[in-house]
């Protein structure tokens, strides 16, 4: 079956750099998470869209902006990266509010990056 | 706000043990709950949800985890331990009824020794 791409996989920058994520939803799902997953950590929500509009925004630095296109996948660009910013960061699909519903999140392999 | 609470950050079984990974939820409105297991390096792979339909969910890999009202628990369960279980295991929780983010534990990390 399908899943969640991310890419690319493994991403290094250096500081005050950019960087953009991509993800690609599974076929079918409308909505689409971003999380950051800091060494040793649990998963921190950091943006969500549901049909191309921002549905939901947790701790998400003011450095960063996400947008999901018509095609459903989503892009996360991060600016003026900084030491801090170096974490697992992964994206998750989900069918949301239409029929056959169930909320249930299928996450990506995840993008690793590294800032120098 | 919800919230999930993961006793032990470490568990060690004997392959062939019971095991039993703890998690307590905190949530205003009726949760729905979530068990992810993460191997090193790799995404995060859904292991069982609670939706609100039966209590006793049963997942893959021969894992199951029962929601109690009463207890605000989700405990995940596996009768015999298998040294391919040794990973991080994530409880998590969501509001019911939406699309909306997770909220994780602070993850479990299972060893299991011969």
């Amino acid at each position: 079956a399908a899943g969640v791409i991310q890419s690319p996989r493994h991403l290094i920058k250096e500081k005050r750099e950019t960087a953009t994520l991509k993800c690609y939803p599974i076929p079918r799902h409308d909505t689409v998470y971003w999380y950051q997953q800091g060494p040793g950590q649990d998963p921190q929500f950091l943006i969500s869209f549901y049909e191309k509009m921002q549905s939901d925004k947790g701790s998400i630095p003011d450095r960063f902006s996400a947008q999901q296109f018509s095609d459903y996948h989503s892009e996360l660009n991060m600016s003026s990266l900084e030491l801090g910013d170096s974490a697992l960061y992964f994206c998750a699909s989900s069918l949301g509010l239409g029929p056959g519903t169930s909320y249930e999140q299928y996450f990506g392999p995840g993008t690793r990056l590294t800032v120098t | 706000a919800q919230s999930v609470t993961q006793l032990g950050s470490h568990v060690s079984v004997s392959e062939g043990a019971l095991v039993l990974l703890r998690c307590n939820y905190s949530s205003s409105v009726p949760p729905y709950l979530f068990w992810y297991v993460q191997y090193p390096n790799q995404g995060l792979q859904l292991l069982l949800k609670y939706t609100s339909a039966a209590t006793l969910v049963k997942g893959i890999n021969g894992f199951e985890a029962e929601f109690k009202k009463s207890e605000t628990s989700f405990h995940l369960t596996k009768p015999s331990a298998h040294m391919s279980d040794a990973a991080e295991y994530f409880c998590a929780v969501s509001e019911s009824g939406t699309a909306s983010k997770l909220t994780f534990g602070t993850g479990t990390r299972l060893q299991v020794t011969l």
